[in-house]
This record gives structure tokens, sequence and C-alpha cells, in this order.
């Protein structure tokens, strides 16, 4: 049972330069997000997912695109990276049955734009 | 604006010596608070979620506390395995689909 995948782990890209994260879940949840997280600024919502078919800006969208590819596959994509988006990327998954209300994230993709 | 602020920044403790790390919020009603431990390379992992205002959850030498304007993280003669960066996080009443509020975090390094 892996959870939450992401990859690729580590990445370096030039400025302009575009790319795609990828992350997959195996917990059969419906809601999925990504976030970015930067040093003293905490973890910042750029895209969610509340259910298949659906997507909408978080906190900090501007500079990527997302895609539901199904319940499983949700993907992050950079048109035209820029040093500000060097950061450590995080999936989650929220599960919403009864009793439980937890975010699971997985393991990070760690970008850097040169 | 909801807001998360978290302190200190960063904790060091000799094995042993218990402490508390604090999580202030502001939040226009409080569905749930949430901390998390994140260990160096790594994403979060879950810890707690708390409800309301005197609720109290304990696991191993951890205990969070709840109250109208914040949470403790109290740490009982931690251990090293203890250090990690402990995040707290609040979802508004007005959310149903998980969009967390994040604090910047507490890093606690233990000492033998």
């Amino acid at each position: 049972n892996a959870g939450v995948t992401q990859t690729p782990k580590f990445q370096v890209l030039k400025t302009g330069q575009s790319m795609t994260l990828q992350c997959a879940q195996d917990m059969n949840h419906n809601s999925m997000y990504w976030y970015r997280q930067d040093p003293g600024m905490g973890l910042r919502l750029i895209y969610y997912s509340a259910s298949e078919g659906t997507t909408d800006k978080g906190e900090v969208p501007n500079g990527y695109n997302v895609s539901r590819l199904n319940k499983r596959e949700f993907s992050l994509r950079l048109e035209s990276a820029a040093p500000s988006q060097t950061s450590v990327y995080f999936c989650a998954t929220w599960d919403r049955s009864l009793g439980a209300n937890v975010l699971t994230f997985g393991a990070g993709s760690r970008l850097t734009v040169l | 604006e909801d807001q998360v602020t978290q302190s200190p920044e960063a904790l060091r403790l000799q094995e042993g010596e218990s402490s508390s790390l604090n999580c202030s919020y502001t939040v226009s009603g409080l569905r749930g608070l949430f901390w998390y431990r994140q260990d160096p390379g790594k994403g979060p992992e879950f810890l707690f979620t708390l409800y309301s205002a005197g609720e109290e959850k304990e696991k191993e030498r951890l205990k969070a506390t709840l109250t109208k304007k914040e949470s403790f993280l109290h740490i009982t003669a931690p251990k090293p395995e203890d250090s990690a960066t402990y995040l707290c996080a609040v979802q508004a009443a007005t959310d149903s689909w998980g969009k967390l509020q994040f604090g910047a975090g507490t890093q606690v390094v233990v000492t033998p």
C-alpha cells in the first residue's frame, strides 16, 4: 500500500522550461491537493481537486496548471518555470470518511529552477 | 484572513526535558486544528485533529490541547527520535474540502 506517490523526487530546470509533476494515490480518496513548501512560510495550497472532474485554485495558483486525470491521478504543470517556483512540492489526499478528516501527504518533489 | 502562527521557530531540548510548542490561530470559525510531524526530506505525517476547545489528544510522549485561540503540543520526556519539525494547521468552518492553512512550523532538536 503505497499511499500517495509523487514523481519525480528531484528536478532541476532552467528558466522558461516546462515540466509536469505527477501524483498518484491508491487510497480511493476523492479529494487531492498540491501544496508548495518554502522555508519560513509553511505549506501553501496551489490547486485542489474536490472530486474527479473538478479543479479549483488555492492560495498561490499563478504560474501553475493542474489536471485531474482520473480518481487516482492529479498532475501539476509548470508551463514556463521561474526561479520563484523553486520549492518543495507536496501532493496530498483528503479522507473525509466518518471520523477521519485527515490530509495524507506524499514524500515531496524538490524542484530547482535556475 | 485565516492565520496560523507557531512559536518558537526552533527548540533545542535535552533528552528528558519536557517542553511545549504553541500554535496561535485566527479563523472565522474553526472546523478542526491539525498537528503534523515532518522529518527532513519527507512529507508531513498526521498526528492529531482537535475539534473543540478543551479537547485533548495523546500519542506516546505527545499531548495536544486546544483553546479558542491557540493549541499546545506538549512533549513529555522527549527522546532523540522526537526530533522533527512540528506543523500546525487549521480548517475553517466554511471549508468542506480539506483546504488547510498551515503555520511555518517549529523545528525541535532533542540531544542525548
